[in-house]
């Protein structure tokens, strides 16, 4: 079992919907959660990052912790072409020497 | 501010032949990491360098694949042999530090094909 696990989709909805992504994982040590977006043919990039539980909302982005369920999940509201892309959780154990952990990546197309 | 430079772009080789990939990170990074991202798949960490030390090279196959990282600042990645299981994309990133909080950039990557 892989330590984070990532619904690849692909997804695809309507320009203005609201779009749902998630993973699950299972090291318990996790403390720092991000998701990256990934353009075709472009390296990750980092959209939200959050520390343990709880919420946190930046413009049309929101992004979810459950530490008890271990799962975390990305809410993009108004959702828009652009916003087409592949998503990828990670997270990382506190310290140096934890390395980034990442999901396989959503892929989600938002249609005009 | 330039980000994270990678080259070649593609690159397209005979099973068996060498390749190397290069990587300048972002000015003042002192961590860079190389990823291995296959077809649909995340990122996965290959090596990380704090300046010119590997400190975590636990999933560099070490048998083919080597990594410098030579004054603490540009970094090559090399495969001899390459095998066919080798096309990827080779994604290179940089952080200020290694510390929770530090955001990792990545470059463009390098997309190897293996014939």
């Amino acid at each position: 079992q892989k330590e984070v696990e990532q619904d690849p989709g692909p997804l695809s909805v309507p320009e203005g919907a609201i779009v749902s992504l998630n993973c699950t994982y299972s090291n318990s040590a996790f403390q720092y959660f991000m998701w990256y977006r990934q353009y075709s043919r472009k390296g990750p990039e980092l959209l939200m990052y959050t520390y343990s539980s709880g919420n946190k909302e930046d413009g049309r982005f929101t992004a979810q912790v459950d530490k008890s369920s271990k799962y975390i999940s990305l809410f993009i509201r108004d959702s828009q072409p652009s916003d087409s892309a592949t998503y990828l959780c990670a997270m990382k154990r506190p310290g140096n020497t934890g390395k980034l952990i990442f999901g396989q990546g959503t892929t989600l197309q938002v249609k005009p | 501010e330039a980000g994270v430079v990678q080259s070649p772009r593609y690159k397209i080789i005979e099973k068996k032949q060498p390749v190397a990939f290069w990587c300048n990170p972002i000015s003042g990074h002192n961590t860079l990491y190389w990823y291995l991202q296959n077809l649909g798949q995340g990122p996965e960490l290959l090596i990380r360098y704090e300046n010119e030390e590997a400190v975590d090279d636990s999933q560099l196959p070490k048998d083919r694949f080597s990594a410098e990282r030579l004054k603490g600042v540009d970094s090559t990645l090399k495969i001899q042999p390459a095998e066919l299981g080798d096309s990827a994309v080779y994604l290179c990133a940089s952080s200020f530090d290694s510390s929770n909080t530090g955001e990792l950039f990545f470059g463009e990557g390098s997309r190897l094909t293996v014939l």
